[in-house]
């Protein structure tokens, strides 16, 4: 069965610095997102990806975050100057279209802290 | 400060007995629901999907209720086993100007069964 692969599973990194988190998603599917969970909480959504550029955003996505397809099967998303209230899980998902269904598949994520 | 992050409603039922999972959403322009399993350490994974054109979808030991009168969406599982011990999430979908396919989550129930 077709996966969202993430990586890395976990990755620890100072306040301030850059992280890149990766993600491959689905082949045939064509929007990808990027959602995150604090320890706890319930799943939020940051953004979604759709042709090339960004379709839309939270006001959790500020300017500290970016996404990027750098080539035809990886998308990625980066946090500038990262902050303490970034750890969570973050989760990329993909989607053969915007109708959903058992197509918008989520990745296992990564656990991003920050100390 | 500290992030207590928020209390998951727990339902405990035991092995073999039905279980139902109630969710309330906000949008009534929300024309699409799924609910999701998550385990431990593990991404979302499609249960179940039922469309606002909808009041009942079954799938297999699995049921979607959705009560667009007062907003409400539930999830029964029969015959609830051991390996259905999870975190249950519904999602809601809008389908209103502009949105890409974002999903808006719920904040989940933990369900623990009991063998």
């Amino acid at each position: 069965e077709p996966e969202v692969t993430q990586t890395p599973s976990h990755q620890v990194t100072q306040m301030g610095q850059e992280v890149i988190l990766r993600c491959v998603p689905i082949s045939n599917h064509l929007y990808f997102y990027w959602y995150r969970q604090i320890l706890g909480q319930k799943v939020e959504f940051l953004v979604s990806f759709y042709n090339n550029e960004i379709s839309e955003k939270s006001e959790i996505f500020d300017d500290q975050f970016s996404v990027e397809r750098p080539d035809g099967s990886n998308f990625t998303l980066k946090i500038r100057s990262t902050k303490l209230e970034d750890s969570a899980m973050y989760f990329c998902a993909s989607s053969e279209s915007r109708a959903g269904g058992d197509g918008y598949t989520f990745g296992s994520g990564t656990r991003l802290t920050v100390v | 400060g500290e992030n207590v992050g928020l209390h998951l409603p727990t339902l405990s039922v035991q092995e073999g007995d039905n279980s139902i999972i109630n969710c309330a959403y906000s949008n009534s322009a929300s024309d699409y629901f799924i609910w999701y399993k998550q385990e431990s350490g593990k991404g979302p994974q499609f249960i179940i999907d039922i469309r606002s054109n909808m009041d009942k979808r079954q799938g297999q030991r699995v049921t979607v209720l959705l009560n667009k009168t007062v907003k409400h969406l539930s999830l029964q599982i029969a015959a609830t086993q051991p390996g259905d011990s999870a975190v249950y999430f519904c999602a809601e979908k809008g389908n209103y100007g502009g949105s890409q396919g974002n999903l808006i989550f719920g904040k989940g129930t933990k369900l623990s069964v009991k063998p």
